[in-house]
């Protein structure tokens, strides 16, 4: 049962800590999306790939934010330094070309103090 | 900038009810339109998928229409189980960058 994965589920940090989340996306999928959910503003895309390339991260906080592709089974997502705005549960999802569904994984629910 | 419209926010019913979702968006140039599921505190799990050259989509008791033109979405469930229970997301794929844009959802309980 192909399915992706996410890396820490929960995480605890204070404020100005690193925090660095990771998803395995299903094997043969070639596009892989970070999203952002809080009750306030529900879910945010934040940055997407292609092929491990990034596409479009126009989500996301630029200054404190960073999304990488180091190989096709794994992708990273960095806060640093980190905020407690930034508090919210982290998606990754993966799919196979432009127009497919998305699969998402279990998330990664952060707290920053 | 495409906006995603959910109603009502939350949904209480009885079992065995038929229900529907209201999904509403600004752009009608989608790409396709998405139901999900979300359990608490759990990832989403997609439900059912219409392309924009579609009108409908079932499985199971679920049945979605799309009318594009005026930018609405239903999801229909027949005979409600307190399974069903869950938040309903709307999210339609659309702009040149191919983006996923999410409603706020639908909260459903369905009472036993």
């Amino acid at each position: 049962d192909a399915r992706v994965t996410q890396t820490p589920r929960d995480k605890v940090t204070e404020m100005g800590q690193e925090v660095t989340m990771r998803c395995q996306p299903i094997l043969g999928h070639n596009t892989v999306f970070w999203y952002r959910q809080t009750m306030m503003q529900g879910l945010e895309l934040l940055a997407y790939f292609r092929n491990r390339a990034p596409l479009d991260d126009s989500g996301m906080p630029k200054d404190r934010f960073s999304a990488e592709m180091p190989d096709a089974t794994l992708a990273t997502l960095k806060i640093q330094p980190s905020e407690p705005r930034d508090s919210a549960v982290y998606f990754c999802a993966s799919g196979f070309g432009g127009q497919e569904t998305q699969y998402f994984g279990p998330g990664t629910r952060l707290l920053v103090l | 900038k495409q906006e995603v419209t959910q109603i009502p926010a939350a949904l209480s019913v009885p079992e065995g009810e038929n229900l529907v979702l209201n999904c509403s968006f600004t752009d009608s140039a989608i790409y396709n339109l998405q139901w999900f599921r979300q359990d608490p505190g759990k990832g989403l799990t997609s439900l059912l998928l219409i392309q924009s050259s579609q009108r409908e989509q079932t499985s199971g008791r679920l049945n979605a229409s799309l009318d594009k033109s005026s930018g609405r979405s239903t999801l229909y469930i027949a005979a409600s189980q307190p399974g069903d229970s869950a938040t309903y997301l709307c999210a339609v794929l659309s702009g040149s960058a191919r983006q996923l844009t999410f409603g706020s959802g639908t909260q459903l309980t369905v009472l036993p």
